[in-house]
């Protein structure tokens, strides 16, 4: 069974621009969320989707959004980025609801010059 | 807010063993996930706990207390490869996962 696939795996960006990730989640998974990881401030939860609707949120202003697709997978959006959206970006799935575990994709490691 | 709290940083030598802490202070409850971060790499999920008491897996153990909002994660005879960051997780009530900041464990040789 292939795992969580991020693409891509790293991207270099200017201020000012936006950038779109993708997540595909395994097989049968239909629940995706993401997350920021940075040094400083570990694992943030960005956004849930399940069933292509958002169903959990972070605290992370507007210029993150998402979406997801008929068949899972999951797209994120940052707009305007900043300096401080230099991060490493992970998405996680998994089956079922409730408390089953997530499982990670290695990340989208995004830079801001 | 969520409030989870481990310790930055601990070191052991090979074959020994460590105890790492998480404390916990969350609007709601529904479980405690521990993860296995290598450097570069993705976290992988280690064990859940939902109920108090151990969940033993291998070389990993697991506790929980519900009633003083703490776990540890015990890794015993340790190998080098474990040298990575340990990551406790809460699920709160509406199954978002609030992460601790992480772990890094040293093992020396």
């Amino acid at each position: 069974k292939a795992g969580v696939t991020q693409t891509p795996r790293y991207l270099i960006k200017t201020r000012g621009q936006q950038v779109t990730l993708s997540c595909s989640p395994i097989s049968g998974h239909r629940s995706v969320s993401w997350y920021q990881q940075t040094p400083g401030q570990g694992l943030q939860f960005l956004f849930e989707y399940f069933s292509e609707t958002q169903r959990n949120k972070g605290n992370f202003p507007g210029r993150f959004s998402g979406r997801q697709f008929s068949n899972s997978r999951s797209e994120m959006n940052v707009s305007t980025l900043e300096l401080g959206d230099s991060a490493l970006y992970l998405c996680a799935s998994r089956g079922g609801d409730g408390n089953q575990p997530q499982h990670f994709g290695d990340g989208t490691r995004l830079s801001i010059l | 807010g969520q409030n989870i709290d481990q310790p930055t940083e601990m070191t052991a030598t090979e074959g020994a063993i460590v105890q790492i802490n998480c404390t916990y202070q969350t609007s709601g409850f529904n479980g405690l996930f521990w993860y296995q971060q290598h450097a570069g790499e993705a976290p992988t999920f280690l064990s859940y706990n939902v109920l108090d008491g151990l969940e033993e897996k291998g070389r990993f153990s697991s506790f929980l207390s519900r009633s003083k909002g703490y776990s540890y994660l015990l890794l015993k005879e340790l190998q080098m490869k474990d040298s990575a960051s340990y990551l406790c997780a809460v699920i709160l009530n509406d199954y978002k996962l609030s992460f601790g900041a992480g772990t890094t464990v040293t093992v020396r040789a």
